[in-house]
């Protein structure tokens, strides 16, 4: 079977750092996702790591271990519009298809 | 380029009404997933399409049924609708370079079933 797992909630302050983890546990690997989703949206694609190390994007970056099955994304200089759920989503090894595993998401709540 | 578009952006039906949804992927790419999300299970895979065949599917009812057009256009259709079915319908639309791989979800489609 296939499980990704995310911890439910974080809070941070306007300004700092912060990182969300991603575990997970399928058989076989094919690639991880992280995307941004606002309350009443759609999910925005924020990076992709196929290989192991880190992915750096502006104020984001991605980290990605295939030994540990093991990602976090990195939010850095934290602004008030970045409180929204985070989702990491693995694709599925099984075949060619784009069909991606979603864990459960992160709210990030983020305080002044 | 123009992203993923969808419609309608919200449907209200009753039940064992069917409904019919529509995506358009971003110009070039031939791949579109379907997702359901809903609160309390999040996003569920639907089914994918590639070059109008159907290359996955997810653990849903045959009641939800898809298709994809030769303009990789793609249709979702939900019959016998219930009220477990009220839920965001995304649209993924998907390309593969060497080992950057992006996908990228529509607006949606917000189903209320009453």
């Amino acid at each position: 079977g296939q499980n990704i797992d995310q911890p439910t909630e974080m809070t941070a302050t306007e300004g700092a750092i912060v990182q969300i983890n991603c575990t997970y546990q399928t058989s076989g690997f094919n690639g991880l996702f992280w995307y941004q989703q606002h309350a009443g949206e759609a999910p925005t694609f924020l990076s992709y790591n196929v290989l192991d190390g880190l992915e750096e994007k502006g104020r984001f970056s991605s980290f990605l271990s295939r030994s540990k099955g093991y990602s976090y994304l990195l939010l850095k200089e934290l602004q008030m519009k970045d409180s929204a759920s985070y989702l990491c989503a693995v694709r599925d090894p099984g075949d060619s298809s784009y069909k991606l595993i979603f864990g459960s998401g992160t709210r990030l709540l983020v305080r002044p | 380029k123009a992203g993923v578009t969808q419609t309608p952006r919200y449907l209200i039906k009753t039940r064992g009404q069917q409904v019919t949804l529509s995506c358009s992927p971003i110009s070039g790419h031939r791949s579109v997933s379907w997702y359901q999300q809903t609160p309390g299970q999040g996003l569920q895979f639907l089914f994918e399409y590639f070059s109008e065949t159907q290359r996955n599917k997810g653990n849903f009812p045959g009641r939800f049924s898809g298709r994809q057009f030769s303009n990789s256009r793609s249709e979702m259709n939900v019959s016998t609708l219930e009220l477990g079915d009220s839920a965001l319908y995304l649209c993924a639309s998907s390309q593969n370079r060497g080992d950057q791989e992006t996908q990228y979800f529509g607006p949606g489609t917000r189903l209320l079933v009453l």
